[in-house]
Protein backbone atom coordinates (compact mmCIF):
# COMPACT_ATOMS: atom_id res chain seq x y z
CA UNK A 1 0.00 0.00 0.00
CA UNK A 2 1.16 3.89 -0.75
CA UNK A 3 1.20 5.48 2.62
CA UNK A 4 0.36 9.29 2.83
CA UNK A 5 2.20 11.46 5.44
CA UNK A 6 0.82 14.47 6.09
CA UNK A 7 2.03 17.53 8.04
CA UNK A 8 1.55 19.08 10.41
CA UNK A 9 -1.32 17.20 11.67
CA UNK A 10 -2.69 20.35 13.14
CA UNK A 11 -2.17 24.27 12.91
CA UNK A 12 -3.98 27.78 14.57
CA UNK A 13 -3.89 30.52 11.90
CA UNK A 14 -5.65 33.53 11.91
CA UNK A 15 -7.61 34.91 9.29
CA UNK A 16 -5.58 36.59 6.42
CA UNK A 17 -2.52 34.31 6.93
CA UNK A 18 -0.73 31.97 4.22
CA UNK A 19 -0.96 28.48 5.28
CA UNK A 20 0.53 25.53 3.69
CA UNK A 21 -0.19 21.54 4.06
CA UNK A 22 2.31 18.54 3.12
CA UNK A 23 1.65 15.68 2.15
CA UNK A 24 4.50 12.89 1.15
CA UNK A 25 3.71 9.35 -0.66
CA UNK A 26 5.82 6.45 -0.05
CA UNK A 27 6.59 6.33 -3.46
CA UNK A 28 6.06 8.23 -6.88
CA UNK A 29 2.21 8.54 -7.67
CA UNK A 30 2.98 11.03 -10.43
CA UNK A 31 0.35 13.53 -9.90
CA UNK A 32 -2.33 11.15 -9.04
CA UNK A 33 -2.68 13.59 -5.96
CA UNK A 34 -6.03 14.99 -4.27
CA UNK A 35 -6.74 17.13 -1.79
CA UNK A 36 -10.42 17.09 0.40
CA UNK A 37 -11.74 19.80 2.98
CA UNK A 38 -13.97 18.21 5.69
CA UNK A 39 -16.39 20.04 7.94
CA UNK A 40 -18.34 18.76 10.86
CA UNK A 41 -21.65 17.56 9.63
CA UNK A 42 -21.09 18.67 5.58
CA UNK A 43 -20.34 16.46 3.09
CA UNK A 44 -16.28 16.47 2.58
CA UNK A 45 -15.77 17.93 -0.48
CA UNK A 46 -12.81 17.85 -3.46
CA UNK A 47 -10.22 21.14 -3.43
CA UNK A 48 -7.70 20.11 -6.11
CA UNK A 49 -7.21 16.93 -8.29
CA UNK A 50 -4.30 15.80 -10.14
CA UNK A 51 -2.26 17.63 -7.62
CA UNK A 52 -3.12 21.43 -9.16
CA UNK A 53 -6.37 21.20 -10.86
CA UNK A 54 -9.10 23.48 -8.83
CA UNK A 55 -12.49 21.78 -8.80
CA UNK A 56 -15.53 23.61 -10.05
CA UNK A 57 -16.43 26.72 -7.54
CA UNK A 58 -13.62 26.03 -5.51
CA UNK A 59 -12.03 29.57 -4.16
CA UNK A 60 -8.89 30.82 -6.31
CA UNK A 61 -7.18 31.04 -2.36
CA UNK A 62 -6.54 27.58 -2.85
CA UNK A 63 -3.70 26.18 -5.13
CA UNK A 64 -1.91 22.75 -4.91
CA UNK A 65 1.83 21.90 -6.57
CA UNK A 66 3.96 18.49 -6.67
CA UNK A 67 4.56 15.91 -8.03
CA UNK A 68 6.07 12.21 -7.77
CA UNK A 69 6.91 11.97 -3.39
CA UNK A 70 5.93 15.47 -2.28
CA UNK A 71 2.76 18.02 -2.51
CA UNK A 72 1.73 21.05 -0.95
CA UNK A 73 -1.84 22.65 -0.91
CA UNK A 74 -1.74 26.48 0.13
CA UNK A 75 -4.25 29.15 1.58
CA UNK A 76 -3.27 32.19 0.12
CA UNK A 77 -5.62 34.04 2.33
CA UNK A 78 -7.34 32.27 5.25
CA UNK A 79 -10.68 32.86 5.26
CA UNK A 80 -13.08 32.21 8.25
CA UNK A 81 -15.12 29.27 6.76
CA UNK A 82 -11.28 27.43 5.85
CA UNK A 83 -10.75 26.21 9.50
CA UNK A 84 -11.74 22.57 8.42
CA UNK A 85 -9.67 19.14 8.49
CA UNK A 86 -8.13 19.03 5.61
CA UNK A 87 -6.64 15.41 3.70
CA UNK A 88 -4.81 14.20 0.95
CA UNK A 89 -5.35 10.91 -0.97
CA UNK A 90 -3.73 9.11 -3.82
CA UNK A 91 -5.62 7.93 -6.75
CA UNK A 92 -2.58 5.92 -8.45
CA UNK A 93 -3.36 2.59 -6.85
CA UNK A 94 -5.75 0.59 -5.08
CA UNK A 95 -6.19 0.56 -2.07
CA UNK A 96 -6.57 3.95 -2.23
CA UNK A 97 -5.04 6.00 0.56
CA UNK A 98 -5.43 8.78 2.27
CA UNK A 99 -3.21 11.33 4.96
CA UNK A 100 -4.01 11.58 8.10
CA UNK A 101 -5.27 14.58 8.46
CA UNK A 102 -4.45 18.46 9.19
CA UNK A 103 -6.77 20.22 11.07
CA UNK A 104 -6.88 24.15 10.59
CA UNK A 105 -7.98 26.04 13.72
CA UNK A 106 -8.67 29.46 14.28
CA UNK A 107 -5.74 31.24 16.38
CA UNK B 1 -26.85 18.21 -9.95
CA UNK B 2 -25.89 14.42 -8.55
CA UNK B 3 -26.53 13.96 -4.65
CA UNK B 4 -25.81 11.07 -2.58
CA UNK B 5 -27.49 10.28 0.76
CA UNK B 6 -26.56 7.10 3.18
CA UNK B 7 -28.92 5.22 4.95
CA UNK B 8 -28.99 2.37 7.43
CA UNK B 9 -29.01 1.12 11.24
CA UNK B 10 -27.23 3.61 13.73
CA UNK B 11 -26.31 0.88 16.10
CA UNK B 12 -25.39 -2.82 14.97
CA UNK B 13 -24.75 -5.94 17.51
CA UNK B 14 -20.95 -7.07 17.48
CA UNK B 15 -20.53 -9.99 15.41
CA UNK B 16 -23.26 -9.03 13.09
CA UNK B 17 -23.31 -7.26 9.63
CA UNK B 18 -23.66 -3.34 8.98
CA UNK B 19 -25.93 -2.88 6.17
CA UNK B 20 -25.58 0.94 4.69
CA UNK B 21 -27.52 2.35 1.39
CA UNK B 22 -26.21 5.12 -0.68
CA UNK B 23 -29.62 6.76 -2.87
CA UNK B 24 -28.62 8.72 -5.72
CA UNK B 25 -30.50 10.89 -7.68
CA UNK B 26 -29.49 13.20 -10.68
CA UNK B 27 -27.40 10.38 -12.26
CA UNK B 28 -28.12 7.43 -13.83
CA UNK B 29 -25.47 4.72 -11.63
CA UNK B 30 -26.10 2.19 -14.86
CA UNK B 31 -24.56 5.16 -16.83
CA UNK B 32 -20.86 4.82 -15.58
CA UNK B 33 -18.67 6.30 -13.16
CA UNK B 34 -17.42 3.89 -9.94
CA UNK B 35 -19.14 4.81 -6.75
CA UNK B 36 -17.70 3.86 -3.25
CA UNK B 37 -17.57 3.81 0.08
CA UNK B 38 -14.98 5.67 2.44
CA UNK B 39 -15.23 5.47 6.30
CA UNK B 40 -14.18 7.82 9.14
CA UNK B 41 -13.44 6.24 12.34
CA UNK B 42 -13.75 8.71 15.59
CA UNK B 43 -10.60 10.69 16.02
CA UNK B 44 -9.04 9.22 13.21
CA UNK B 45 -8.57 9.50 9.35
CA UNK B 46 -10.25 8.85 6.11
CA UNK B 47 -10.52 5.16 5.25
CA UNK B 48 -11.41 3.90 1.40
CA UNK B 49 -13.66 0.76 1.79
CA UNK B 50 -14.01 -0.24 -1.71
CA UNK B 51 -15.46 0.56 -5.31
CA UNK B 52 -17.73 -0.50 -7.52
CA UNK B 53 -18.37 0.04 -11.56
CA UNK B 54 -21.33 -0.95 -13.24
CA UNK B 55 -20.98 -4.21 -15.36
CA UNK B 56 -17.36 -3.99 -14.28
CA UNK B 57 -14.86 -4.63 -11.48
CA UNK B 58 -15.26 -3.99 -7.41
CA UNK B 59 -12.31 -3.53 -5.30
CA UNK B 60 -12.21 -3.63 -1.78
CA UNK B 61 -9.51 -2.79 0.27
CA UNK B 62 -7.43 -5.71 1.81
CA UNK B 63 -7.37 -4.49 5.51
CA UNK B 64 -11.05 -5.25 5.99
CA UNK B 65 -9.92 -8.89 5.35
CA UNK B 66 -12.94 -10.33 3.12
CA UNK B 67 -15.54 -8.85 5.32
CA UNK B 68 -16.81 -6.62 2.66
CA UNK B 69 -19.02 -6.54 -0.39
CA UNK B 70 -20.47 -3.94 -2.47
CA UNK B 71 -23.26 -4.18 -4.57
CA UNK B 72 -25.71 -1.69 -7.48
CA UNK B 73 -29.64 -1.87 -7.35
CA UNK B 74 -29.93 -0.06 -10.80
CA UNK B 75 -33.70 -0.61 -11.02
CA UNK B 76 -33.68 1.92 -7.27
CA UNK B 77 -30.52 3.79 -8.28
CA UNK B 78 -28.54 3.06 -5.34
CA UNK B 79 -25.76 1.52 -3.86
CA UNK B 80 -24.88 -0.99 -1.06
CA UNK B 81 -21.98 -1.94 1.26
CA UNK B 82 -22.29 -4.89 3.76
CA UNK B 83 -19.61 -5.32 6.58
CA UNK B 84 -19.73 -9.02 8.11
CA UNK B 85 -18.61 -9.85 11.59
CA UNK B 86 -18.23 -6.28 13.19
CA UNK B 87 -16.60 -5.45 15.97
CA UNK B 88 -16.15 -1.85 17.44
CA UNK B 89 -13.29 -0.98 15.52
CA UNK B 90 -15.96 -0.65 12.96
CA UNK B 91 -17.59 2.46 14.61
CA UNK B 92 -17.32 5.09 12.16
CA UNK B 93 -19.19 7.81 9.96
CA UNK B 94 -19.65 6.03 6.92
CA UNK B 95 -19.42 7.79 3.76
CA UNK B 96 -20.70 7.06 0.26
CA UNK B 97 -19.27 8.78 -2.65
CA UNK B 98 -19.04 9.24 -6.95
CA UNK B 99 -15.61 8.77 -8.30
CA UNK B 100 -14.39 9.31 -12.12
CA UNK B 101 -15.02 7.32 -15.42
CA UNK B 102 -11.56 5.83 -15.22
CA UNK B 103 -10.04 4.37 -12.53
CA UNK B 104 -6.18 5.87 -12.49
CA UNK B 105 -6.50 9.87 -11.20
CA UNK B 106 -10.24 9.71 -10.30
CA UNK B 107 -11.32 11.34 -7.01
CA UNK B 108 -14.57 11.26 -4.66
CA UNK B 109 -17.29 13.73 -5.88
CA UNK B 110 -19.39 14.61 -4.89
CA UNK B 111 -19.88 12.67 -1.44
CA UNK B 112 -22.63 12.12 0.90
CA UNK B 113 -23.10 13.50 4.55
CA UNK B 114 -22.05 10.83 6.14
CA UNK B 115 -24.17 8.18 8.39
CA UNK B 116 -22.61 6.98 11.94
CA UNK B 117 -22.73 3.68 12.84
CA UNK B 118 -22.42 2.40 16.10
CA UNK B 119 -20.94 -1.23 17.38
CA UNK B 120 -22.27 -1.88 20.46
CA UNK B 121 -23.91 -4.70 22.25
Amino acid sequence: DIRMTQSPSSLSASVGDRVTITCRASQSISTYLNWYQLKLGKAPKVLISGATTLQSGVPSRFSGRGSGTDFTLTISSLQSEDFATYYCQQSYSTPRTFGQGTKVEIK
Amino acid sequence: QVQLQESGPGLVKPSETLSLTCAVTGYSISSGYYWGWIRQSPGKGLEWIGSIYYGGPVDYNPSLNNRVTISLDTSRNQFSLRLTSVTAADTATYYCARLGVEWLGNYFDPWGQGALVTVSP
